[in-house]
């Protein structure tokens, strides 16, 4: 079936606009979650959406960022007020999760990469 | 704190074998992932390990001790297409990964 899928794939934008990131889970995969990754660098979290629970958004670095899932499925991560620290690549993965399937691997989209002019 | 340590760059030879280690502390331990991740591309998922020992997968094989919090990826008759970053994440209570800053594995011929 198909992969984890995000949306679009490059965007480049100025300073000070809102830009927003989609993410395409797998198909019948409960959990998503959004990282954020600076060349060279590793993974950093950024919020965690599992079933009809409360997001975990331990990660986001300010309020300026939000994330939202609708329906369960298909997920939006919102920056406003774009800064140029914000630029980097920002992944989506999904998983299994709950139960048994805790420990499953996580599945990730090819991610945005996100330039701020 | 929770805390993955990798080093951040390896150099070895095509058919040669390499081993990249990993130390984590995280609260709690519901296992460890090694990720592949060549330049411009997602992570894939290379292993898991949750119990003590050896894991073998082809080429690749991975190791855990939990006591000593340790764990390493060991490449054998290594490739040119297997130079990418290694991510080791450890997952911890919570079941949320902890994630190393990545080993660039660099193969020459």
């Amino acid at each position: 079936g198909a992969g984890v899928s995000q949306s679009p794939s490059n965007k480049v934008t100025e300073k000070g606009k809102d830009v927003e990131l989609r993410c395409d889970p797998i198909s019948g995969h409960t959990a998503l979650y959004w990282y954020r990754q600076s060349l060279g660098q590793g993974l950093e979290f950024l919020i965690y959406f599992q079933g009809n629970s409360a997001p975990d958004k331990s990660g986001l670095p300010s309020d300026r960022f939000s994330a939202e899932r609708t329906g369960g499925s298909v997920s939006t991560l919102t920056i406003q007020r774009t800064q140029q620290e914000d630029s980097a690549v920002y992944l989506c993965a999904s998983s299994l999760a709950g139960g048994r399937y805790d420990r499953q691997p996580q599945h990730f989209g090819d991610g945005t990469r996100l330039s701020i002019l | 704190g929770q805390n993955i340590d990798q080093p951040t760059e390896m150099t070895a030879t095509e058919g040669a074998i390499v081993q990249i280690n990993c130390t984590y502390q995280t609260s709690g331990f519901n296992g460890l992932f090694w990720y592949q991740q060549h330049a411009g591309e997602a992570p894939t998922f290379l292993s898991y390990n949750v119990l003590d020992g050896l894991e073998e997968k082809g080429r690749f094989s991975s190791f855990l001790s939990r006591s000593k919090g340790y764990s390493y990826l060991l490449l054998k008759e290594l490739q040119m297409k297997d130079s990418a970053s290694y991510l080791c994440a450890s997952m911890d209570s919570n079941y949320q990964l902890i994630w190393g800053a990545g080993t660039k594995l660099i193969i020459k011929p």
